[in-house]
């Protein structure tokens, strides 16, 4: 199956830092990548969609001056968390969407668990 | 609205079979996927339905109703492995997935 690499997998970070999470698909092109963010025992909340070569588009409550994505390259997408604080502590995942599957079936990267002190 | 359903968690006995249902309503469809998620990890990919029927693959098996709006995720010999958040998530007219919020899977010995 197709595989989706994420980096880091875990980082800790001081308060009002910013963080850079890496999200690759591997073995596939990836136009359209997914971020993700879910806190513990809570269903996964998507807070954007990364398109390659254009700007992400961003679910509603999502500051995208603080999430700011980056998508330049069919294999690449970033999300740096600007300005970093506690509250923004979480599980944030990336998902690829494979084209060569039927319509498109979204491969998860392990995950960056990120805790801000 | 789009919204997806399913029961928030079930218990179910090493060895035996549980079927996990989810329903959903979307703006146009898609498909249905399901993904399992263990604790602490990504989700991985399970299955894809999008025409009716019953789609088998080892030990899981994907059930569809475009007409009813419905699927289920059939496990059967529940190992104690399979216990885990099974996702529900429908790809509506745009592409897009929608989200259930899962349910989570106790296996007991």
């Amino acid at each position: 199956g197709a595989v989706v690499s994420q980096h880091p997998s875990r980082v800790i970070c001081k308060s009002g830092t910013s963080v850079k999470i890496e999200c690759r698909s591997l073995d596939f092109q990836a136009t359209t990548m997914f971020w993700y963010r879910q806190f513990p025992k809570q269903s996964l909340m998507l807070m954007a969609t990364s398109n390659e070569g254009s700007k992400a588009t961003y679910e509603q409550g999502v500051e995208k001056d603080k999430f700011l994505i980056n998508h330049a390259s069919l294999t690449l997408s970033t999300l740096t968390v600007t300005s970093a604080h506690p509250e923004d502590s979480s599980f944030y995942i990336c998902s690829a969407r494979d084209l060569g599957t039927s319509y498109g079936t979204q491969y998860f990267g392990p995950g960056t668990r990120l805790l801000v002190l | 609205g789009q919204n997806i359903d399913q029961p928030t968690e079930m218990t179910a006995t090493e060895g035996a079979i549980v079927q996990i249902n989810c329903t959903y309503q979307t703006s146009g469809f898609n498909g249905l996927f399901w993904y399992q998620q263990h604790a602490g990890e990504a989700p991985t990919f399970l299955s894809y339905n999008v025409l009716d029927g019953l789609e088998e693959k080892g030990r899981f098996s994907s059930f569809l109703s475009r007409s009813k709006g419905y699927s289920y995720l059939l496990l059967k010999e529940l190992q104690m492995k399979d216990s885990a958040s099974y996702l529900c998530a429908a790809l509506d007219s745009n592409y897009q997935l929608i989200w259930g919020a899962g349910t989570k899977l106790i296996i007991k010995p």
